[in-house]
């Protein structure tokens, strides 16, 4: 079945570059997101990206997809303390039914 | 409203009671979503309302589980005999149309924090 991998931690040191790493299962997947979940808050979308396009970029974000490896990235330029949270990576292959992965915390040091 | 509306934000219960859990979605929004969030996992499917259609209710994993949507608006998410491992934060998402449009994207409610003692 579908699977979404990502390592649960990451910390950081504020200023610094994040990279939140993901892989994915299903080469079918055309939709790829990443979701960023604050602490008592439910999951916001930040990013997504086509599954035919090798990066994005907005603002400090900037998304890289390796199809061939099935792996996604996330970096976050420059990162703040109000970045600290859980960063979700799911796909989809329709747009309809998402498969999230276990979610990575970052934790930003002062 | 503003956004997705969950309640209540917090329930305890006792193990075997029954619990009603709400979701108001965002208005105009067709598709409706639960998810369930435990400690450490994902994010595990549960339950799909997109308009009149037939919901996907492939992911509920008993048939202590279910969940109406009444009148295309409104969600409420049941279980029946609660049992401990029903302990975890339930999320509710609604999107614009099938798929959530051309991007799929979701907007989600807080949830709402399950315990079972």
């Amino acid at each position: 079945g579908e699977d979404v991998e990502q390592s649960l931690f990451l910390s950081v040191r504020e200023g610094d570059s994040s990279v939140i790493n993901c892989t994915y299962t299903d080469s079918s997947s055309t939709y790829l997101y990443w979701y960023k979940q604050e602490p008592g808050a439910g999951l916001q979308l930040l990013t997504y990206i086509f599954s035919n396009m090798d990066m994005k970029q907005d603002q400090r974000l900037t998304v890289l997809l390796n199809k061939k490896d099935k792996h996604l990235s996330l970096r976050i330029a420059d990162t703040q303390t109000g970045d600290s949270a859980i960063y979700f990576c799911a796909e989809s292959i329709d747009g309809q039914n998402f498969v999230f992965g276990p979610g990575t915390r970052l934790s930003v040091l002062p | 409203g503003a956004g997705v509306s969950q309640s209540p934000s917090n329930k305890v219960t006792e193990k075997g009671k029954d619990v009603e859990l709400r979701c108001d979605p965002i208005s105009g929004h067709t598709a409706l979503y639960w998810y369930r969030q435990s400690l450490g996992q994902g994010l595990e499917f549960l339950i799909y309302f997109q308009g009149n259609s037939a919901p996907d209710k492939s992911g509920l994993p008993s048939d202590r589980f279910s969940a109406e949507r009444t009148g295309g608006s409104v969600s409420t998410l049941t279980i029946q005999r609660t049992q401990q491992e029903d302990s975890a934060v339930y999320l509710c998402a609604s999107s614009l149309e099938r798929g959530g449009g051309r991007h799929g994207k979701l907007f989600f409610g807080s949830g709402t924090q399950l315990s079972v003692l």
